[in-house]
């Protein structure tokens, strides 16, 4: 059994906030992860991929990775109304074809 | 350039319908994927194609059938549904690489409603 848990959430960040996501994941193997935002009633967009140890910044987003720990988290700086979404956390494990592997989704609210 | 498109975006089909979904990309991509997805939960995979053949299937009723006419291409055929099958539907597609590097990029879906 793969799993992957993510914060439950709902959470809730004043906007200019830092608003942190949390990630873990059961496989060793895992390979290559992935942050994906998801508005209501839209499709996942990819924001951030992770695959080493360490952080890795894109604008206001910073993933970290931590394989030792098996958790990975993305860090959103001054967040913004318009970031207020589903954030789903998904872990990718090379012997099984591509497959992704999913978290339930945190929900992040920026209130003005 | 990383878009997949899909058709329709929406769809409301009667049980005794046949109705088809489609999905295209034009990034070289060779892997290609169907993915259901209800309210409030992840994306739930149910088929895979790999370089046009179907890789995995993850034990989906037969009333869903995939086809892969050409590596651009993606159908999913609807047949005699269910009222639980109302969702929204995503396809993505990917490199297929070995490397770790391989990302999947979603369409925007289509929300199927079941009547």
């Amino acid at each position: 059994q793969k799993e992957v848990e993510q914060n439950s959430g709902p959470l809730s960040v004043p906007e200019g906030a830092i608003a942190s996501l949390n990630c873990t994941y059961s496989d060793r193997v895992s390979q290559s992860f992935f942050w994906y935002r998801q508005y209501s009633g839209k499709s996942p967009e990819l924001i951030m991929s992770i695959y080493s140890n360490g952080d890795k910044e894109d604008g206001r987003f910073t993933a970290q990775l931590n394989k030792a720990s098996q958790y990975v988290s993305l860090l959103i700086r001054d967040s913004q109304p318009s970031d207020s979404a589903t954030y789903l956390c998904a872990v990718r494990i090379s012997s099984t074809l591509g497959r992704l592997y999913f978290g339930r989704g945190t929900q992040l609210t920026v209130w003005p | 350039d990383t878009e997949v498109t899909q058709t329709p975006k929406h769809l409301v089909m009667g049980m005794t319908n046949k109705k088809s979904l489609k999905c295209e990309q034009h990034m070289g991509h060779r892997a290609m994927y169907w993915y259901k997805q209800k309210a409030k939960k992840p994306p739930e995979l149910m088929f895979v194609y790999s370089y046009e053949k179907l890789s995995i299937n993850e034990s989906v009723p037969s009333r869903f059938s995939p086809e892969c006419p050409n590596s651009s291409l993606l159908n999913l055929h609807l047949h005699a549904l269910q009222p639980e099958d109302s969702a929204l539907y995503l396809c993505a597609s990917s490199q297929d690489r070995p490397a770790s590097t391989d990302t999947q990029y979603f369409g925007p879906g289509t929300r199927l409603t079941v009547l």
